[in-house]
């Protein structure tokens, strides 16, 4: 069964700060892998979706890698802002089923 | 619509009772996924629709649990005999169908049914 981590758990920094959030996955049989951010009481907004045949995907200051061979996906977030505190989460994407990692609490200090 | 939405947004129910949850997708998304997350808890994986269809009903919890899409648009979810630890959100997603070489495409969430059982 795929086990999908996310490290840290949750992460507090300065307004300005460049950070990567972690995700690693145990199955690399995956056809995708999605990031999501989720505020308090409320849905999920998506953020950035890579296929298994990429590498990377690129939105504004968001940019999200792919290593199938590693089991490995970082979200990389350019000059954060206070509105980017959010909880982040991680899903891949099996054969006809999806597994999300339980998310880092990000936190941005004005 | 514009968005995937659900209805109830909230529902309270006794221990025993039987509650169904509705699911409205994006129009044109043939793709429609329902997952809970428990308090505290991340995500769980329910189960998927293309069309009408579920492929694998496997992560449904138990057979209290059961969900149904007819017309490849709506779906409900519906639980028998709720039991407190049924309570949680309910959330609901969609998308365009699958690609050719298989790969999912951007799933987009409604804002869930938070489900409590007194």
């Amino acid at each position: 069964k795929q086990e999908v981590t996310q490290i840290p758990a949750a992460l507090s920094v300065p307004e300005g700060e460049n950070l990567v959030l972690n995700c690693s996955f145990t199955d690399s049989a995956i056809y995708n892998l999605q990031w999501f951010r989720q505020d308090p009481g409320k849905g999920l907004t998506s953020l950035l979706l890579i296929q298994s045949s990429q590498r990377e995907q690129t939105s504004g200051r968001l940019n999200a890698s792919l290593d199938k061979s590693s089991g490995r996906s970082t979200l990389y977030i350019a000059a954060s802002q206070p509105g980017d505190s959010a909880t982040y989460l991680c899903a891949a994407y099996n054969f006809n089923k999806f597994y999300f990692g339980s998310g880092t609490k990000l936190n941005v200090k004005p | 619509g514009a968005g995937v939405s659900q209805s109830p947004s909230n529902k309270v129910t006794e221990k025993g009772k039987d509650v169904e949850l509705r699911c409205d997708p994006i129009s044109g998304h043939t793709a429609l996924y329902w997952y809970r997350q428990s308090l505290g808890q991340g995500l769980e994986f329910l189960i998927y629709f293309q069309g009408n269809s579920a492929p694998d009903k496997s992560g449904l919890p138990s057979d209290r649990f059961s969900a149904e899409r007819t017309g490849g648009s709506v779906s409900t979810l519906t639980i028998q005999r709720t039991q407190q630890e049924d309570s949680a959100v309910y959330l609901c997603a969609s998308s365009l169908p699958r690609g050719l070489a298989g790969e999912y495409n951007e799933q987009f969430f409604g804002p869930g049914t938070r489900l409590t059982v007194l």
